[in-house]
């Protein structure tokens, strides 16, 4: 059973460009949340999708955009980027429902130079 | 306002030691209370949930806690720690109710293990 998988691993992108990362969520599950790990510090949540619709969103700008798809995975999306954007980015998906618990993706880290 | 307070920024323990990670949190009422472990350069694996029922959970490697509700804790421990267990831990809340939402982290216990 392959749990949540996250691409790519690592990227490097230029100041004001735009980039796309992307999530599969662990099998079975419907639902998935975005969140950010700058170094040193714990994950800052962004978003989560369910039903392809956004339900929750933490306290980041509109440069942050997402989307679900379908089959429930999951891309993040992040316009002009800023040097302090370059971070730890965390997927994790979970089973719509009390009492579930969130499984997280290895990570995506972006560099932005 | 929620919140979660690891105090201890780093620990550094002996191989065979007992451990103990502090966690305290603030939140409008009881959530549900999560401890995660994560090795350089890596995803959160968790370690443990508490959602409701006994407050002395048992985790995965070997690793417990307890959830003291007067005190707003969920402290993390173990009896013998190994080298393997060096990592940075975190301590999550997240709401109760029809699903689970956003969870609120700590921002970690880098943990050190001397041989």
């Amino acid at each position: 059973d392959a749990g949540v998988t996250q691409s790519p691993t690592h990227l490097i992108k230029t100041r004001g460009q735009q980039v796309t990362l992307r999530c599969s969520p662990k099998s079975g599950h419907d639902t998935v949340s975005w969140y950010q790990q700058a170094l040193g510090q714990g994950p800052q949540f962004i978003f989560q999708y369910y039903e392809e619709e956004e339900r929750q969103r933490g306290n980041f700008p509109d440069r942050f955009s997402g989307h679900q798809f379908p089959n429930y995975s999951s891309e993040l999306n992040v316009n002009a980027l800023l040097l302090g954007d370059s971070a730890l980015y965390l997927c994790a998906s979970s089973l719509a429902g009390p009492n579930t618990e969130a499984f997280f993706g290895q990570g995506t880290r972006l560099t932005v130079v | 306002a929620q919140s979660v307070t690891q105090p201890d920024i780093h620990i550094t323990v002996s191989e065979g030691a007992s451990l103990e990670l502090r966690c305290n949190y603030s939140y409008g009422a009881t959530p549900y209370l999560f401890w995660y472990v994560q090795s350089p350069g890596q995803g959160l694996q968790l370690l443990l949930k508490y959602f409701s029922g006994d407050t002395l959970v048992q985790g995965i490697k070997g690793f417990e806690a307890e959830f003291k509700r007067s005190q707003s804790s969920f402290n993390l421990r173990k009896p013998s720690v190994h080298w393997s267990d060096a990592a940075e831990y975190f301590c999550a809340v997240g709401a109760r109710g029809s699903t689970l939402g956003r969870l609120y982290f700590g921002r970690g216990t880098q943990l050190t293990v001397w041989p």
